[in-house]
């Protein structure tokens, strides 16, 4: 059973826009999420988390909101840059062990 | 900068083959992790390590073994490497106290094996 869940298994959106990629999550007991940004042939790299105790969390181009009765996050990019353009995954963790719960990923590109 | 470097970018191996995968990380983090990613399937944990000589299995163990002898390399082990055991395989480390968020994980580059 997913317990995190990325429904889209791709993306497209114009330079400049605003991307907004999703993830649900079906565990309560999540108390922690994070993004990861993953190139092909590279690793996937941190990009952004946010703790269930906040609603938002913002860095630069790169937001996450988290809706906890929903059981849903969202990673909003803005402007989208074409270097933007990569498997974004969502993932989650519990404060009892240190292993994250990663989603599917979501490929996303960035348009000309 | 954390640093997890893998010993190899590709390989091909053989059915049948043991195949060794080395990872090793220079920032002294207690966990390393072993995943791979397969095409819409993301990342899938294999085998976790909490200390040296320490192990757990992850989702897919079957298959795989690990081996941390010491605490910067962590190795990932396919007794009889199997057709279905192409991937890519990634491997990363964590720390409680390595002062970034308490669950980041560093990841290496990943190593593309193909069983023929």
């Amino acid at each position: 059973d997913q317990q995190v869940k990325q429904n889209s298994p791709s993306l497209s959106v114009q330079e400049g826009r605003i991307s907004i990629l999703n993830c649900d999550y079906t565990n309560s007991m999540f108390d922690y999420f994070l993004w990861y940004k993953k190139y092909p042939a590279e690793g996937p790299t941190f990009l952004i988390s946010i703790s269930s105790i906040k609603d938002k969390n913002e860095d630069g181009r790169f937001t996450v909101f988290l809706n906890k009765s929903a059981k849903h996050l969202s990673l909003h990019i803005v402007p989208s840059q074409p270097g933007d353009s990569a498997v974004y995954f969502c993932a989650a963790s519990t404060a009892r062990d240190d292993k994250i719960i990663f989603g599917k990923g979501t490929r996303l590109h960035i348009l000309p | 900068d954390v640093k997890v470097t893998q010993s190899s970018r590709y390989l091909v191996k053989r059915t049948g083959e043991k195949v060794f995968l080395e990872c090793v990380q220079d920032m002294d983090h207690e966990n390393m992790f072993w995943y791979r990613q397969d095409p819409g399937l993301g990342l899938r944990l294999i085998y976790f390590s909490y200390d040296v000589k320490m192990k757990e299995k992850g989702d897919i163990p079957e298959g795989y073994s690990v081996s941390r002898e010491k605490k910067e390399r962590f190795s990932l082990i396919l007794e009889s490497a199997s057709t279905n055991q192409t991937s890519m395989y990634l491997c990363a480390s964590s720390s409680p106290s390595a002062g970034g968020p308490y669950y980041e994980q560093y990841f290496g580059p990943g190593t593309r094996l193909t069983v023929t």
